[in-house]
């Protein structure tokens, strides 16, 4: 089953206008942690924001915030006043807590934005 | 220093070539990784190092071998490939492989190319 799952293969955005890319994931443990990250052209996956499964407040990181709903299992990233330089691709990714030994960071298939003049 | 360096950035090799990517952090990081990205599709976990020792090996075929010299060296090697394993190779570290919280370093990548 999938465990991330961004529905927007492709969004567009005008020039300072802000833009909410969405991730639903599913997970049966408590502690968890959500991600994303930005993929520019240049291939390197940029950290954006993390939220943690039992942080209380949504997570922000400048121009970027997380719209957490535990209880829909979404974190949704919103960034504002959009530049042309977040024209790239955006993962959400998970980890859960409960992996035994592994530690895996679980990608969902990216939303790729383009911000117009 | 925050980087994770990938050597090279692009790499073609032929069928039959032995060829190996190379991967430093020095952000003193003891979990190291290897990622496979093909074209439009998220990355993929392969492998996991943590403490120099291999924690997760995602049945990846033997054509690909990793191995972690020290704690801030990753490598690659690579012997026999398919042009399927065509694909954007990424080396990420963390800081261990413990908490939820723990965020990924990224390298840019080596993009490989097997003819």
């Amino acid at each position: 089953a999938q465990k991330i799952t961004q529905t927007q293969p492709g969004m567009f955005v005008q020039e300072k206008e802000a833009v909410t890319l969405d991730c639903t994931y599913d997970t049966s443990d408590p502690s968890y942690g959500l991600f994303w990250y930005k993929q520019p052209s240049s291939g390197e996956m940029i950290f954006l924001i993390y939220q943690g499964s039992y942080d209380q407040q949504n997570a922000t990181e400048g121009r970027y915030s997380l719209n957490f709903q535990k209880a829909r299992k979404s974190a949704n990233l919103v960034i504002s006043a959009s530049q042309l330089g977040d024209s790239a691709m955006y993962f959400c990714a998970m980890r859960e807590a409960n992996t035994g030994t592994a530690s895996k960071l679980t990608f969902g298939t990216g939303t790729r934005l383009q911000v117009t003049l | 220093d925050t980087e994770v360096t990938q050597t090279p950035k692009h790499l073609v090799m032929g069928m039959t070539n032995k060829k190996s990517l190379k991967c430093e952090q020095h952000m003193g990081h003891r979990a190291m990784y290897w990622y496979k990205q093909k074209a439009k599709k998220p990355p993929e976990l392969m492998f996991v190092y943590s403490y120099e020792k291999l924690s997760i090996n995602e049945s990846v075929p033997s054509r690909f071998s990793p191995e972690c010299p020290n704690s801030s060296l990753l490598n690659l090697h690579l012997h026999a490939l398919q042009p399927e394993d065509s694909a954007l190779y990424l080396c990420a570290s963390s800081r261990n492989r413990g908490p939820s919280n723990e965020k990924l370093f990224f390298g840019s990548g080596t993009q490989l190319s097997v003819l």
